[in-house]
C-alpha cells in the first residue's frame, strides 16, 4: 500500500522563489528520506531526517519532520532553473524497504 | 554518477522474447534492490537482497525472475512479459539495515518497452 503522499503534485515558480514540499505518510517510521529525480532518470538522495529528529538543513534544503502528524516537508530556498525535477519523499519502515510517495513536480522558471 | 550502473538504459522487446536487465555497484554495499517506476504510479519496490540473499519479494509475477550472484551484481531476468510491464526498471544499493542508514543509491534505470 502507498505509504508517502507528496503534495502538491506540481509546481511552477520564479528563480529566487523558495519551494516548499509536503508528504504525509501511515505508519510509524525510522526515517524519511528525500529524493530527487531528473526526467526519466535515476533518483537521487538528497537529505535523511531520522524519527527523533524535528529539522535538518543541507545546503539550501531544509526538511521538517512531525511524527504526530505523519507528515513532512522539504523547503528548497532561493530556487534555481538547475532544481526543476520530481521530488519524492521516501518512508523507511524497517528491514530496507524504502516506499515512496508519488512525488511533487517542480519547475523553476528562469 | 551514483555508483550503480544499468544496462541497457533502453529495451524493446516482444512478449515472446526473454531478456536481462543488468546491474552493478562497486560502492562496497550489501544490499541491492529492483523497483518499477510506471507513469503515474509510485515507485514500487519488486525486490531485496541482502548478501545475496532475497529477502523481499514485493507479490511480483514470476515472468520477472531476479538473480544476484555476488553483491556487487543484480540481474532482472524478463520473459513473456506484458505491454502493461513497460515502465522505468531502477536498480538501487544501501549499506545492510544493519548499519541503520538506508539511503540509497540509484542507477539510472533501463527504459523498457514491451510491444
Amino acid at each position: 500500500s502507498q505509504q508517502g503522499e507528496e503534495d502538491p503534485q506540481a509546481l511552477s515558480i520564479q528563480e529566487g522563489e523558495n519551494a516548499t514540499m509536503n508528504c504525509s505518510y501511515k505508519t510509524s517510521i525510522n526515517n524519511l528520506q528525500w529524493y530527487r529525480q531528473n526526467s526519466g532518470r535515476g533518483l537521487v538522495h538528497l537529505i535523511l531526517i531520522r524519527s527523533n529528529e524535528r529539522e535538518k538543513h543541507s545546503g539550501r534544503l531544509r526538511v521538517t519532520l512531525d511524527t504526530s502528524k505523519k507528515s513532512s516537508s522539504l523547503l528548497i530556498t532561493a530556487s534555481r532553473a538547475a532544481d526543476t525535477a520530481s521530488y519524492f519523499c521516501a518512508t523507511d519502515t524497517g528491514f530496507q524497504k524504502l516506499v515512496f510517495g508519488t512525488g511533487t513536480r517542480l519547475l523553476v522558471s528562469p | 554518477e551514483t555508483g550503480v550502473t544499468q544496462t541497457p538504459r533502453h529495451l524493446v522487446m516482444g512478449m515472446t522474447n526473454k531478456k536481462s536487465l543488468k546491474c552493478e555497484q562497486h560502492l562496497g554495499h550489501n544490499a541491492m534492490y529492483w523497483y518499477k517506476q510506471s507513469a503515474k504510479k509510485p515507485l514500487e519496490l519488486m525486490f531485496v537482497y541482502n548478501f545475496k540473499e532475497q529477502t523481499e519479494n514485493n507479490s511480483v509475477p514470476s515472468r520477472f525472475s531476479p538473480e544476484c550472484p555476488n553483491s556487487s551484481h543484480l540481474f532482472l531476468h524478463l520473459h513473456t512479459l506484458q505491454p502493461e510491464d513497460s515502465a522505468l526498471y531502477l536498480c538501487a544499493s544501501s549499506r545492510p539495515y544493519r548499519d541503520l542508514s538506508t539511503e540509497a543509491f540509484f542507477g539510472q534505470g533501463t527504459r523498457l518497452t514491451v510491444v
